[in-house]
């Protein structure tokens, strides 16, 4: 079973479009968030999200939008696509805080957009 | 905020060396230091992580060391194999009560047969 599936996996779409990336995790983690990984590798956070909180990058345009149906989605909708969204963007879950403390992220598997 | 450095951003070794990968953060309130392997083509994962109660943390052929004083956290890599070739991550999180992490800026590492 696979713990952070999102879709679709490559999503190739032309500049001005609408598109949605879809992520479930079964862990039962109280925390989804998503990524963006451009090409030099780097990771960086769009939006943190529980049942407490958004959270989101305050660099990230506002294009992009996360939507919550429950604990277990977190999808992700951009408008008007432009050429600098392409990178490959990854869901991620987390279960936070308690007693434990701090935990690691478990990833989906990724979603490579190309915007032409 | 929390800055994290990771040196080198590429390593290449021979199989059979040891490789060592290093990163410096800068708040002393981080409390949680995971690291990641992202093989070619795919998703990051999860290999060790250290908490701050802690100074040293095995796993097989990795290791990962922690320095509270200094402020800098260590991936050891011992007996490397070709399929250790990835780029790893290294993070830090807790600073100012946040779960988010901040993330290293990654390092290649490449093993040759």
């Amino acid at each position: 079973d696979t713990a952070v599936s999102q879709t679709p996996k490559y999503l190739v779409t032309q500049m001005g479009n609408d598109k949605s990336i879809k992520c479930e995790q079964n862990l039962g983690h109280d925390t989804m968030y998503w990524y963006k990984q451009d090409s030099k590798k780097f990771l960086k956070i769009m939006f943190s999200y529980n049942n407490k909180e958004l959270i989101i990058n305050e660099t990230v345009p506002n294009r992009f939008s996360p939507k919550s149906p429950d604990k277990a989605h977190l999808n992700l909708h951009i408008n008007s696509l432009e050429l600098g969204d392409s990178a490959v963007y990854f869901c991620a879950s987390s279960q936070v805080g308690g007693q434990g403390g701090n935990y690691g992220y478990t990833f989906g598997s990724g979603t490579r957009l190309t915007v032409v | 905020g929390e800055n994290v450095e990771q040196h080198p951003s590429t390593l290449s070794v021979q199989e059979g060396d040891s490789a060592v990968i290093k990163c410096t953060y800068s708040d002393s309130a981080s409390n949680y230091f995971p690291w990641y392997k992202q093989e070619l083509g795919k998703r990051p994962q999860l290999i060790i992580d250290i908490r701050s109660n802690v100074g040293e943390k095995k796993d097989q052929r990795i290791a990962v060391t922690l320095n509270k004083t200094a402020k800098h956290f260590s991936l050891h890599i011992t007996e490397t194999q070709p399929e250790d070739s990835a780029v790893y991550f290294c993070a830090a999180q807790g600073a100012g009560g946040s779960y988010i992490p901040t993330f290293g800026r990654g390092t290649s590492l490449i093993v040759h047969p």
